[in-house]
């Protein structure tokens, strides 16, 4: 069973618009959360990141919010680029696992066109 | 050079062929996985190397086997596939285990036949 769920496998918004990306995980255990993003022909690079004990991250045009009572998180990226257009990964932790113990979603592909 | 540098970028192999994929980083990491990524399905980890010591083998199969002669460098020989192990193949790196954030190569991408 997945411990980390994408549930839309694709996104397409309009550029300078806001892109919404969404994850759900089911382990209450999990209290670290991150976002990987991946381009074609690329390994995923990190982009942002969350602990449990906040429930919002921003860097830049990139915030990420955590509801904890309802085991999901979200990527706001606002205005969206077309150079955003990529595979977005939502991948999830415990504080005591190292990155070995990392839980991967599926992704999602988010296109942003001009 | 810097970074996570995976070769080769694309394996074709039959069933019964012995391949090995490389790995080589520049960060000066401790740790390095190995991580296969299937069409539709999660990233998932298959081995972890701490300071050239597995610490981590997610249930793989034998007729994948990794080597890790010293803290740059990652090799998974690969023997005997099925069909079903054709997918991208990711290195990554990371200081330590206890860091979060990897940092992937390129990948592999392995197509058996």
């Amino acid at each position: 069973d997945q411990q980390v769920k994408q549930n839309s496998p694709s996104l397409s918004v309009q550029e300078g618009r806001i892109s919404i990306l969404n994850c759900d995980y089911t382990n209450s255990m999990f209290d670290y959360f991150l976002w990987y993003k991946k381009y074609p022909a690329e390994g995923p690079t990190f982009l942002i990141s969350i602990s449990s004990i906040k429930d919002k991250n921003e860097d830049g045009r990139f915030t990420v919010f955590l509801n904890k009572s309802a085991k999901h998180l979200s990527l706001h990226i606002v205005p969206s680029q077309p150079g955003d257009s990529a595979v977005y990964f939502c991948a999830a932790s415990d504080q005591q696992g190292g990155s070995e113990k990392l839980v991967f979603g599926k992704g999602t592909k988010l296109t942003v066109n001009p | 050079e810097t970074g996570v540098t995976q070769t080769p970028r694309h394996l074709v192999m039959g069933m019964t062929n012995k391949k090995s994929l490389k790995c080589e980083q520049h960060l000066g990491h401790n740790a390095m996985y190995w991580y296969k990524q299937s069409a539709k399905k999660p990233l998932e980890l298959m081995f972890v190397y701490n300071f050239k010591e597995q610490t981590e083998n997610n249930s793989v199969p034998s007729r994948f086997s990794p080597e890790c002669p010293n803290s740059s460098h990652l090799f998974l020989h690969l023997h005997t596939l099925q069909p079903e192990d054709s997918a991208l193949y990711l290195c990554a790196s990371s200081p330590t285990t206890g860091l979060k954030t990897l940092h992937f190569g390129n990948g592999t991408r392995l197509t058996v036949t």
